[in-house]
C-alpha cells in the first residue's frame, strides 16, 4: 500500500541550511511533491520533482530523490523565520497520499 | 482572490447535530478534491468529482458523510450526526485534471470542525 513517512520536528538556526527527510513505498509514483502549511492555513505546493530526475532546484530550495531507496529530501538554504511552518511530503496519485509532515522551527 | 474558497472556516457544534460545508474551486478547473486533516497528521484524502461526477467515494469515512457537487462547480461535504471524533481542518482542493502529466491540487484554507 502506499504509504509516506517523515521526521515530526526539525530545529535550525536563521541562516543555516534545513534538511527535511521523506520515505515513501510506492516505487510507481511518477511525480513526489513538497507542500507548505502555515498556521491556520492550506497547503501551498513549494515544489515537485519527477521520478526520472534526481535532483531539481528552485531558488533556495533543492530536492533530492533517490529512487533505488525511494528517498525523498527538501533542502532549504539560508533559512529564515518565515520559512517556519509545516513541510508535507506527497506521493502523485488520485488522492495524493501525504506525510504527517515536519515542523520547522527556525530560532533567529 | 482567484484561488479556492471554503465557507465557513470554523463551525463549532453539539455532538448528533449535522453540518455542511461549502468549497468553491478555481473557475476553471474540473477536478474538485476533499480531504481531512486532524491535528499532527497529513490531510488525509476523503473523495473526489471530476466535473459532477463522484469518482472515488470509498474513502469516506462512514456512511454519515456525503459530498456533492450538482453542477460541476462548488461543491458541499455533509457530515450528519456529528460525533466528536469528527472534529478535524477539512481541505478542499482543486485542479485541472490529468489533462498533462503534471497535476498541481491548489488547497483551499479549510474549515476547522468543533464538535461539542
Amino acid at each position: 500500500g502506499e504509504d509516506v513517512e517523515q521526521s515530526l520536528f526539525l530545529s535550525v538556526r536563521e541562516g543555516d541550511s534545513s534538511v527535511i527527510n521523506c520515505t515513501y513505498t510506492d516505487s510507481s509514483s511518477t511525480y513526489l511533491y513538497w507542500y507548505k502549511q502555515e498556521p491556520g492555513a492550506g497547503l501551498q505546493l513549494l515544489t515537485y520533482i519527477f521520478s526520472n530526475m534526481d535532483m531539481k532546484q528552485d531558488q533556495r530550495l533543492t530536492v533530492l530523490l533517490n529512487k533505488k531507496d525511494k528517498h525523498l529530501s527538501l533542502r532549504i538554504a539560508d533559512t529564515q523565520t518565515g520559512d517556519s511552518a509545516i513541510y508535507f511530503c506527497a506521493e502523485r496519485g488520485t488522492p495524493l497520499v501525504f506525510g504527517k509532515g515536519t515542523r520547522l522551527s527556525v530560532i533567529a | 482572490d482567484t484561488g479556492v474558497s471554503q465557507n465557513p472556516r470554523h463551525k463549532i457544534t453539539k455532538r448528533g447535530q449535522n453540518v455542511t460545508f461549502r468549497c468553491d474551486p478555481i473557475s476553471e478547473h474540473n477536478r474538485l478534491y476533499w480531504y481531512r486533516q486532524t491535528l499532527g497528521q497529513g490531510p488525509e484524502f476523503l473523495t473526489y468529482f471530476q466535473n459532477e461526477a463522484q469518482l472515488e467515494k470509498s474513502r469516506l469515512l462512514s456512511d454519515r458523510f456525503s459530498a456533492e457537487r450538482p453542477k460541476g462547480s462548488f461543491s458541499t461535504l455533509e457530515i450528519q450526526r456529528t460525533e466528536q471524533g469528527d472534529s478535524a481542518m477539512y481541505l478542499c482542493a482543486s485542479s485541472l485534471g490529468n489533462s498533462g502529466v503534471y497535476n498541481e491540487q491548489f488547497f483551499g484554507p479549510g474549515t476547522r470542525l468543533t464538535v461539542l
